[in-house]
């Protein structure tokens, strides 16, 4: 059964930094590509960051680039997050995804979400 | 390209049919997937590529439409299907939700 783990969460001071980890198992870590959400209090879903299978892209919403550094361990079946310069902005529910089966990696529909870390950026 | 999702939220009772628009200014193919998100929970896949029921997911579910509208619709709404449903596509490195559907109590 297909499993995604986050924490790291927590409270940070604007200006600080944090790391999310996602820890996958029961499938094949190494052929998805991953993706990070976000959902604010009482707001909508927003896409932050996807990686491909191999770590090899890298893409950006625009909000968190510069900022944001998405990236992979194959071999510890872990995808991470990386935020610097966090802003009150950035206080949200981080949810880690694993794509499902498609022929092209950025098409394919986000099959399983973990429970998801909550962020929350105050002074 | 943008995506306007609608409605925001609607009131509907047990046994009624429920539709849902998502329209994009440009044409996505058929590269639209469905998320339901019950309060507290992650978002769960429901249909993809417009109109594929994702295992599992039962068929009073369906997705339709291509190009640049989509339709969701719940053809006898059940209890448990109370909650807000996100449309979803990706467009040059770019992946957008709709603004969602708040599915309520009539």
């Amino acid at each position: 059964q297909e499993q995604l783990v986050e924490s790291g969460g927590g409270v940070v001071q604007p200006g600080r930094s944090l790391l999310l980890s996602c820890a996958a198992s029961g499938f094949s870590f190494s052929l998805y590509g991953m993706h990070w959400v976000r959902q604010s209090p009482g707001k909508g879903l927003e896409w932050v960051a996807a990686i491909s299978y191999d770590g090899s892209d890298e893409y950006y919403a625009d909000s968190v680039k510069g900022r944001f550094t998405i990236s992979r361990d194959n071999s510890q079946e872990t995808v991470y997050l990386q935020m610097n310069s966090l802003r009150s902005g950035d206080t949200a529910m981080y949810y880690c995804v694993k794509l499902g089966n498609s022929g092209s990696w950025l098409l394919a529909p986000f099959a399983s979400w973990g429970q998801g870390t909550r962020v929350t950026v105050s002074s | 390209i943008q995506m306007t999702q609608s409605p925001s939220s609607l009131s509907a009772s047990v046994g009624d049919r429920v539709t849902i628009t998502c329209q994009a200014n440009q044409d996505i193919n058929n590269y639209l997937h469905w998320y339901q998100q019950k309060p507290g929970k992650a978002p769960k896949l429901l249909i993809y590529d417009a109109s594929k029921l994702e295992t599992g997911v039962p068929s009073r579910f369906s997705g339709g439409g291509s190009g640049t509208h989509f339709t969701f619709t719940i053809s006898s709404l059940q209890p448990e299907d109370f909650a807000t449903y996100y449309c979803q596509f990706y467009d040059n490195f770019l992946w957008t939700f709709g603004q969602g559907t708040k599915v309520e109590i009539k």
